[in-house]
């Protein structure tokens, strides 16, 4: 149980377009979710946390209007990269807490985006 | 606020020896303590816990870690080394019913490699 999953895996865009990320969780409900983001050799950086029904919460220095987030029901929650540029080039990972469970979070396998 | 220090980016071990990964935690509250494996281009899979019961926590592949308050810190240890232990590992917390509900601080991040 507890499976959470993303899609796409990889993707590859030019420079000035919009990509969406989907997060699901397959077999629960998740309240909440939380974006990361993953530079190579770095650890995770918490992006944003996706409350289902409810504006996400960004954290500080992320451009919510550059990070869009949408968590419109309780499996899923998308992020969207708008006019994505090379920097914004890094493997993005969700997970969802399942409610009741000492805060544990599930993590999606993650989504490699290159922007070329 | 809190906050994870794991010392050591890189641990090279033996296979067959023992495994020692150090996670040193802050925290104003009782903290949840997580251990996560991450294996290339993947997600993060939780390895173990701590909640507040046992001190010393029990995890999935032979893992096992030990919460001690006086030292803030809950090393990760494996008496035996396996080649397929060979990823990257991250310590995590959580403030035990803090208001930032189920938001993780993650450490920078060990990487262990298993010699034969």
């Amino acid at each position: 149980g507890a499976v959470v999953s993303q899609h796409p895996s990889r993707v590859i865009c030019k420079s000035g377009t919009s990509v969406k990320i989907e997060c699901r969780s397959l077999d629960f409900q998740a309240t909440t979710m939380f974006w990361y983001r993953q530079f190579p050799k770095q650890s995770l950086m918490l992006m944003a946390t996706s409350n289902e029904g409810s504006k996400a919460t960004y954290e500080q220095g992320v451009e919510k209007d550059k990070f869009l987030i949408n968590h419109a029901s309780l499996t899923l929650s998308t992020l969207t990269v708008t006019s994505a540029h090379p920097e914004d080039s890094s493997f993005y990972i969700c997970s969802a807490i399942v409610a009741g469970g000492y805060n544990e979070q599930f993590f999606g396998p993650g989504t490699r985006l290159t922007v070329l | 606020a809190q906050s994870v220090t794991q010392l050591g980016s890189h641990v090279s071990v033996s296979e067959g020896a023992l495994v020692l990964l150090r996670c040193n935690y802050s925290s104003s509250v009782p903290p949840y303590l997580f251990w996560y494996v991450q294996y290339p281009n993947q997600g993060l899979q939780l390895l173990l816990k701590y909640t507040s019961a046992a001190t010393l926590v029990k995890g999935i592949n032979g893992f096992e870690a030990e919460f001690k308050k006086s030292e803030t810190s809950f090393h990760l240890t494996k008496p035996s080394a396996h080649m397929s232990d060979a990823a990257e590992y991250f310590c995590a917390v959580n403030i035990a019913g803090g208001t930032s509900y189920g938001k993780l601080t993650f450490g920078q991040g060990t990487i262990l490699t298993v010699h034969p």
